[in-house]
Parts: structure tokens; sequence; C-alpha cells
């Protein structure tokens, strides 16, 4: 089975911009999960989907948004960047509801300037 | 979820020395899950022990869960250099609030010398 994949690798974007994440989950796997980690803040919970409907929400501004496709890929997106915003985005998908197991793509390393 | 506490936050060992890491919590679980993050990359998930469990192993990893104690470690035996990682833990309750939602602490980073 192909793992959890993540485009872009690496991005590099201007203050004020937005951009747009994508994650295509392990094949059978309903749940999307979506952390940031950063130096000085560690990993940090964005949000979860499951069947298209999001379930969970991490304390994050307006900013940060997200959505499932109903072939569980998810995108997520961020408005008006700030220097803050750069992180390495992580998505974690889960083949069921609950907290079970989470398998992590490699990430989008996002750099703002 | 909450998030759970790893100790050290930092460990250096040799090549074939055991390395063990710990875990506390504050509030009842349902699971406890440790994952291993190699430098920039994503999380790989190593186990998973349920609440009812005391030791659970996979290959050279042993965990343990004494919920008394609301505490875990991780034992990684015959330690070798590809080891080197950050290790998290993340204590889950399931349902409600909790879903998908991983909360993890600042980790142990494990250098492992050759």
């Amino acid at each position: 089975k192909a793992g959890v994949t993540q485009t872009p690798r690496y991005l590099i974007k201007t203050r004020g911009q937005q951009v747009t994440l994508s994650c295509s989950p392990i094949s059978g796997h309903r749940s999307v999960s979506w952390y940031q980690q950063t130096p000085g803040q560690g990993l940090q919970f964005l949000f979860e989907y499951f069947s298209e409907t999001q379930r969970n929400k991490g304390n994050f501004p307006g900013r940060f948004s997200g959505r499932q496709f109903s072939n569980s890929r998810s995108e997520m997106n961020v408005s008006t960047l700030e220097l803050g915003d750069s992180a390495l985005y992580l998505c974690a998908s889960s083949p069921a509801q609950g907290n079970t197991e989470a398998f992590f793509g490699q990430g989008t390393r996002l750099t703002v300037v | 979820s909450q998030q759970g506490e790893e100790d050290p936050q930092a460990l250096s060992i040799q090549e074939g020395e055991n390395a063990t890491m710990n875990c506390s919590y504050k509030t009842s679980i349902n699971n406890l899950q440790w994952y291993r993050q190699n430098s920039g990359r994503g999380l790989v998930h190593l186990i998973l022990i349920r609440s009812n469990e005391r030791e659970k192993h996979s290959g050279r990893l042993r965990v343990t869960l004494d919920t008394s104690k609301k505490s875990s470690s991780l034992l990684i035996t015959a330690s070798r250099a590809a080891d080197t990682a950050s290790y998290f833990c993340a204590p889950t309750t399931t349902g409600g609030t909790s879903y998908g939602k991983l909360t993890f602490g600042q980790g142990t980073i494990l250098t492992v010398h050759p």
C-alpha cells in the first residue's frame, strides 16, 4: 500500500499570500488530520476530517482552513500568510474513527518570507 | 486528548546500549501511542498500548504502561545509530472532542553514537 502523500514537499511564499497544501491518505483510510510543527511550539493539532466532515479543530485562527473530498483526499489552506506560519505541516491518516494509530506523510515545509 | 510529557528531553548513548524514555500524563486514557520522528520528516507510529495492557513488545521495543502512576516507558534495546530520532508519546482518549487529535509533548531527542 502506498503511504500518505503530501504535496508539495517544499514551498516558499511571501507574507500576505495564501497557500494550499494537499494530502492523499492511505487507500481505505477515511480520517485525515493536520498538524503544524515549529521549533517553538512543537507539534500542534490543526483539524481532523472524517467522511468530508470536520470533526475536530485545534486552536488556530480562521486563516487556517481545510476540507476533505469524497475520495478522502484533503487540502488545507492558509490565507494572508504571516512569517510565523513558517513550519512543517504534517498530514496523518487513520483507518477508522477514534484514536487508533495514525500514519503520517513526510510533510510540507512552508517558508514564509 | 491530553499532552504527554516526555523525559528526558535529550538522551545520548553508544550503539549497543539500551535507551529508556518516559512519558507522564494527567488524566485517564484509552490508549497511549509512541511515535518516532527522524529529523525534519514525518512521524512513524511505533506502538500502541491500551489502557488494560501493562506491557507490549515489538521487535527491539518494549513499552510499559502504569495507569495508576499515569506513566509509560519506552525501552529500545541494543540501540543502533539509525535509532537516532525524536520520540513522542501521545496519551489518547477516544471520541468527543478527541476525534483524530493526537497531542504531543516536546519529545525526547535520542542520539546514538556509532
